[in-house]
């Protein structure tokens, strides 16, 4: 059972507009929430975070939104660039020490961006 | 100059041979992780481990062995009973402060299996 999912395995999105990636979740204790960027036969790049007390979280081209109640979170790229062009991985965790600490990870969704 | 190493970069082993993959961090984590990823799937946790001579399985622990006895290094054995070993392996480290709450991961390189 998938706690962690990304639903569209590839987006394909023009250079300079924005890429949408999407993430649902099904456990309600989670709250802390990543997102990587995997390029082939590399090591996951940590991204951006958010905490479930938070609703928003921006670091230059990259925004990070979580709606708690629909259990959803969303990562925005703008605009977007060629070299953005890899899988992305949603994950999540419950939190504190032991194994909720550990991270939940999505599929991924492959993105490409044309130029 | 902080970081994960894992190495080789690419394995290859003959079926039925153990094969120990070397994961070393220099960033003075206490956590170290180990993951898989195989084609279209996201990154599983095979073993985990908090803190020195302490580990704990992840979800997919059968046929692999972990030990941790010094704080810089966390190797995976993927022994003959893994069924199906060749895959992408990940190594991570985070700071984990026992109790503390989950803090980001980051990875290594990664290593290559392929079992012949």
């Amino acid at each position: 059972d998938q706690q962690v999912k990304q639903n569209s395995p590839s987006l394909s999105v023009q250079e300079g507009r924005i890429s949408i990636l999407n993430c649902d979740y099904t456990n309600s204790m989670f709250d802390y929430f990543l997102w990587y960027k995997k390029y082939p036969a590399e090591g996951p790049t940590f991204l951006i975070s958010i905490s479930s007390i938070k609703d928003k979280n921006e670091d230059g081209r990259f925004t990070v939104f979580l709606n708690k109640s629909a259990k959803h979170l969303s990562l925005h790229i703008v605009p977007s660039q060629p070299g953005d062009s890899a899988v992305y991985f949603c994950a999540a965790s419950a939190g504190y020490g032991g194994s909720q600490g550990n991270l939940i990870f999505g599929k991924g969704t492959k993105l490409s961006v044309k130029p | 100059d902080g970081g994960i190493t894992q190495s080789p970069k690419y394995l290859f082993r003959k079926e039925g041979q153990n094969v120990t993959l070397s994961c070393e961090q220099n960033l003075n984590h206490d956590a170290m992780y180990w993951y898989r990823q195989d084609p279209g799937q996201g990154l599983r946790l095979i073993y985990y481990s908090q803190i020195v001579n302490d580990f704990q399985k992840g979800d997919i622990a059968e046929g692999y062995s972990v030990s941790r006895e010094k704080k810089e290094s966390f190797p995976l054995t993927v022994t003959s009973a893994q069924k199906n070993p060749t895959a992408f392996y990940l190594c991570a480290s985070s700071i984990g402060v026992w109790g503390s709450r989950a803090d980001t991961q980051y990875f290594g390189p990664g290593t290559r299996l392929t079992v012949l």
